[in-house]
């Protein structure tokens, strides 16, 4: 059983320039939410995605986007980098929504914008 | 909404000694509380949780935690510290309704000294 992959490692982009980071969820898991993460803080909620639909949003602007796959795997697009983005991006899958089952997280993509 | 509080951003300890990671949350419903490990460079990874029943709940590497209702607390202790403990500790809570994301404090940063 593998667990939850996250791509790349490390990132660094200017300021209003886009990314794409990629997450493999756990073997068996249909549910992945991301998490950002910046210098000195706890992860802050950004959405979760449930059978390739979006079920739950943070507090991030529109230019915070997702998706997810068929094979459950899933993308977090960001528009118009600010030097604020800059932080680690941390992907959880999970199987189901139901609120007692664990989120397995992955090691996070590093994102710096300069 | 939900809130987490993590009192100390930082806890140097020197081995072997007694440690507490104290840890208050805010919430108008039920929620269920978790305790993360964060070693540098990686993700987050699940130490223990309190879902229901007993109050005290414990880790496979020693810790141990205790709900706290008329507190709002989940305290993290350990008798006796290792080097290989070092690391980042966030509390959080999942509430028991809407997208059952987590709320994450902002970490404590365990530092144990030889």
């Amino acid at each position: 059983e593998t667990g939850v992959t996250q791509s790349p490692t490390h990132l660094i982009k200017t300021r209003g320039q886009q990314v794409t980071l990629r997450c493999s969820s756990q073997s068996g898991h249909n549910t992945v939410s991301w998490y950002q993460q910046a210098l000195g803080q706890g992860p802050q909620f950004i959405f979760q995605y449930y059978r390739e639909e979006e079920n739950g949003r943070g507090n991030f602007p529109p230019r915070f986007s997702g998706l997810q796959f068929p094979n459950y795997s899933s993308e977090l697009n960001v528009n118009a980098l600010e030097l604020d983005d800059s932080a680690l991006y941390l992907c959880a899958s999970s199987s189901g929504t139901a609120v007692n089952t664990e989120a397995f997280f992955g090691q996070g993509t590093r994102l710096t914008v300069v | 909404a939900q809130s987490v509080t993590q009192l100390d951003s930082q806890v140097p300890v020197f081995e072997e000694a007694p440690v507490e990671l104290r840890c208050n949350y805010s919430s108008s419903v039920s929620v269920y509380l978790f305790w993360y490990v964060q070693y540098p460079n990686q993700g987050l990874q699940l130490l223990l949780k309190y879902l229901s029943g007993s109050t005290l709940v414990e880790s496979i590497n020693g810790f141990e935690a205790e709900f706290n209702k008329s507190q709002t607390s989940f305290h993290l202790r350990k008798p006796s510290v290792h080097i290989s403990d070092t690391a980042e500790y966030f509390c959080a809570v999942r509430s028991l309704s809407g997208t059952y994301k987590y709320i994450f404090g902002t970490g404590t940063r365990l530092k144990v000294l030889a």
